[in-house]
């Protein structure tokens, strides 16, 4: 069971570039998301979706797409990268439960535009 | 919109000493709220939580308690380890329509042994 994987780990883009991070869990789990982590920001959320077909926008989109045509895959793209863009990327994954549910982190993107 | 607020940003304790890091969140729909442990070019781990029917959960040594009335939670770890060391960070959900989890600026735990 490989959980939440993110690809790549390590990425330089140069200004303007466009990339997609992928991302992929085998669990099952109905929401997915995007985070980005900043020094002394915490996580901030991008974009979400609850299940295949439906994204929303988080706390910070603009610069972001993303689309989810199956349960498993959620891909970030990067349309024009800026060195505001530089940041680690978090890409996580919860079962849907009134109660709450755990949320599961992948290992994490670092990406680096110059 | 929604926001968590995180408190203090940065924590000392000597080993042996507790640790109480505190969190307030704005969104009153939210009725989920777990802790994460972050280790230096770690992902975020789970390390407790604790949903909105619930007051006080406790695990070992670690403590989370809620106050929805004030909506306010709290993490509380006793006597701290130097493997304690890390960034912690609270987040507040809604287990119900967006399913949006907001998470909080985070903690930087330092443990002096």
């Amino acid at each position: 069971n490989a959980g939440v994987t993110q690809t790549p780990k390590f990425q330089v883009l140069k200004t303007g570039q466009s990339m997609t991070l992928q991302c992929a869990q085998d669990m099952n789990h109905e929401y997915m998301s995007w985070y980005r982590q900043d020094p002394g920001m915490g996580l901030r959320l991008i974009h979400y979706s609850v299940g295949a077909g439906i994204t929303d926008q988080g706390e910070v989109p603009n610069g972001y797409n993303v689309s989810r045509s199956t349960t498993e895959d959620f891909p970030l793209r990067l349309l024009s990268a800026a060195p505001s863009q530089t940041s680690v990327y978090f890409c996580a994954s919860s079962a849907r439960d009134i109660s709450g549910n755990t949320i599961y982190f992948g290992e994490g993107s670092w990406l680096t535009v110059v | 919109g929604e926001n968590v607020e995180q408190h203090p940003s940065t924590l000392s304790v000597q080993e042996g000493d507790s640790a109480v890091i505190k969190c307030t969140y704005s969104d009153s729909a939210s009725n989920y709220f777990p802790w994460y442990k972050q280790e230096l070019g770690k992902r975020p781990q789970l390390i407790i939580d604790i949903r909105s029917n619930v007051g006080e959960k406790k695990d070992q040594r670690i403590a989370v308690t809620l106050n929805k009335t004030a909506k306010h939670f709290s993490l509380h770890i006793t006597e701290t380890q130097p493997e304690d060391s890390a960034v912690y960070f609270c987040a507040a959900s809604r287990a119900s329509g967006t399913y949006k989890y907001i998470f909080g600026t985070g903690t930087r735990l330092k443990v002096l042994a």
